[in-house]
């Protein structure tokens, strides 16, 4: 089924563990976007990506990191995982052509930092 | 900047009662789109509509209905005839046509609505 894919759907982390969230798409879309929601803030975009090999910062990229070595993958790093990033994370992608304008979601990761 | 405000944290209804979720946005562009999404208890998103900026028609899709209102800055979600299934997180979002700048083409966000509907 086309779509997009994340990776793990459930996650476990010790305070200062490192882990990737790996986001798969099979669109051939364009732009790549990692989110966070949290209760009462909606989603809040961390990192995104407007074509293979270009990262950007969004509005809370802090303790985050990102690569985008595929057009179809965008992976989101902790490398030093901290309570206050537990959340659940939402990867997302969309065409660049305006006539399809719309965004596609995964299904999200459930984060816990213990 | 863009913000989207969803004034209503939780609302509360009975089955059979008709209930409006409103959305307010804030942008300078004019060209932009507009999205409701509904995320059940399983947590995913789950895609509502889309509406653009050029198209200020209201839609019907069965029970729902979408008000928007560029006037006012506004586009409300009306479900009729509420049902215990459609209990969930309701999203409005803005999202800019242009890529360029500080919009990223990234979706914006209101706060949700936690909409629950008893039986």
């Amino acid at each position: 089924n086309a779509g997009v894919t994340q990776t793990p759907k459930f996650r476990v982390l010790k305070t200062g563990q490192s882990m990737t969230l790996l986001c798969a798409q099979d669109m051939n879309h364009e732009y790549m976007y990692w989110y966070r929601q949290d209760p009462g803030m909606g989603l809040r975009l961390i990192h995104y990506s407007v074509g293979e090999g270009t990262t950007a910062k969004g509005e809370v990229p802090d303790g985050y990191n990102v690569s985008r070595l595929k057009k179809q993958n965008f992976l989101l790093g902790l490398e030093s995982a901290a309570p206050s990033q537990t959340s659940v994370y939402f990867c997302a992608s969309r065409p660049m052509d305006r006539k399809n304008y719309g965004y596609t979601f995964g299904s999200g990761t459930r984060l816990t930092v213990v | 900047a863009q913000k989207v405000t969803q004034a209503q944290t939780e609302i509360s209804v009975v089955e059979k009662e008709d209930v409006t979720l409103d959305c307010v946005y804030e942008t300078r562009d004019t060209t932009y789109y507009l999205f409701w999404y509904k995320q059940p208890p399983s947590g995913e998103l789950v895609f509502l509509i889309r509406r653009n900026s050029f198209d200020e028609q209201n839609e019907i899709s069965g029970r729902y209905s979408w008000n928007f209102q560029k006037s006012t800055s506004s586009f409300n979600f009306t479900i009729t005839a509420s049902q215990v299934v459609d209990s969930a997180v309701y999203f409005c979002a803005l999202g800019l046509a242009n890529a360029g700048g500080t919009s990223y083409g990234k979706l914006t966000f209101g706060q949700g609505t936690i909409l629950t509907v008893h039986p």
